[in-house]
C-alpha cells in the first residue's frame, strides 16, 4: 500500500521569506502522480501542484516549486516570496498514474504560519 | 463554473442519531469522491463513484455508513447510527473522466456528543 509521511506537523516563515515543506512517499509502482493541495482555515481544498514521476523536470507554479527526488521517494514544495495568505494547512498526496481516476492518498498535512 | 457544492455545513448530533450529508459535484463531473478527515489528519477515502456506480468503497465503514449517487449526478452520504470517532469534517470532491485533477467542496463538519 502507498504511504505519505510528513513529518513536520507545523511550520512558520517570515514574510517575503522563502520555505520549504517536506514530504516522503512509499510505493512499488514506477509511474505515478504527486500533488500538494493547500486547505486555508474554513476554505475548501485546491491544487497547488503537481508533479508527473516519468518528468524528471521540476514542477513550477509562479511562486510554488517543488524538488522531486524519486530513488530517495521524497517530494518537497517550496514557497517562494511567502504572503499573508499562503498561511494554511498543506497536504502532500499521491495517486496511482493507472487506472481511472484512481484515489488519492494523503500526509497528515503540516501548518504553515506566515508572520508579518 | 460553480463549484462542488456541500450541505450543511455544520452539523451538531448525539452518539446514536443518524445524519446524512449532500454534494452536488461540478457539472459534468463524472467520478465523485467522498473524504473523511478527521482533526490533524489528511483526507481519507470512504466511496468513489464512477458516474453512479461504485468504483472503491473498501474503506467505508458499511456497517453503519452507505452513500449513494442516483442518476450519477449529485450523492448523499448517511451515518446510522454515529458514533463519537465519527466526529470528522467530510469532504466531497468531483473529478471531469480521466483527470488527474479532483476539486474540492467545502466540507460537512460534524460534531458527535
Amino acid at each position: 500500500a502507498q504511504t505519505v509521511t510528513q513529518s513536520q506537523p507545523e511550520m512558520s516563515v517570515q514574510e517575503a521569506e522563502t520555505v520549504t515543506l517536506s514530504c516522503t512517499y512509499d510505493t512499488s509502482e514506477s509511474d505515478y502522480y504527486l500533488f500538494w493541495y493547500k486547505q486555508p482555515p474554513s476554505r475548501q481544498m485546491i491544487l497547488v501542484i503537481r508533479q508527473e514521476a516519468y518528468k524528471q523536470q521540476n514542477a513550477t507554479e509562479n511562486r510554488f516549486s517543488v524538488n522531486f527526488q524519486k530513488a530517495a521517494k521524497s517530494f518537497s514544495l517550496k514557497i517562494s516570496d511567502s504572503q499573508l495568505g499562503d498561511a494554511a494547512m498543506y497536504f502532500c498526496a499521491y495517486r496511482r498514474s493507472t487506472g481511472a481516476n484512481s484515489k488519492l492518498t494523503f500526509g497528515k498535512g503540516i501548518t504553515l504560519s506566515v508572520r508579518p | 463554473e460553480a463549484g462542488v457544492a456541500q450541505s450543511p455545513r455544520y452539523k451538531i448530533i448525539e452518539k446514536r442519531q443518524s445524519v446524512a450529508f449532500w454534494c452536488n459535484p461540478i457539472s459534468g463531473h463524472a467520478t465523485l469522491y467522498w473524504y473523511q478527515q478527521i482533526l490533524g489528519q489528511g483526507p481519507k477515502l470512504l466511496i468513489q463513484f464512477q458516474n453512479n456506480g461504485v468504483v472503491d468503497d473498501s474503506q467505508l465503514p458499511k456497517d453503519r455508513f452507505s452513500a449513494e449517487r442516483l442518476k450519477g449526478v449529485d450523492s448523499t452520504l448517511k451515518i446510522q447510527p454515529a458514533k463519537l470517532e465519527d466526529s470528522a469534517v467530510y469532504l466531497c470532491a468531483s473529478s471531469p473522466q480521466r483527470s488527474y485533477e479532483q476539486y474540492f467542496g467545502p466540507g460537512t463538519r460534524l460534531t458527535v456528543t
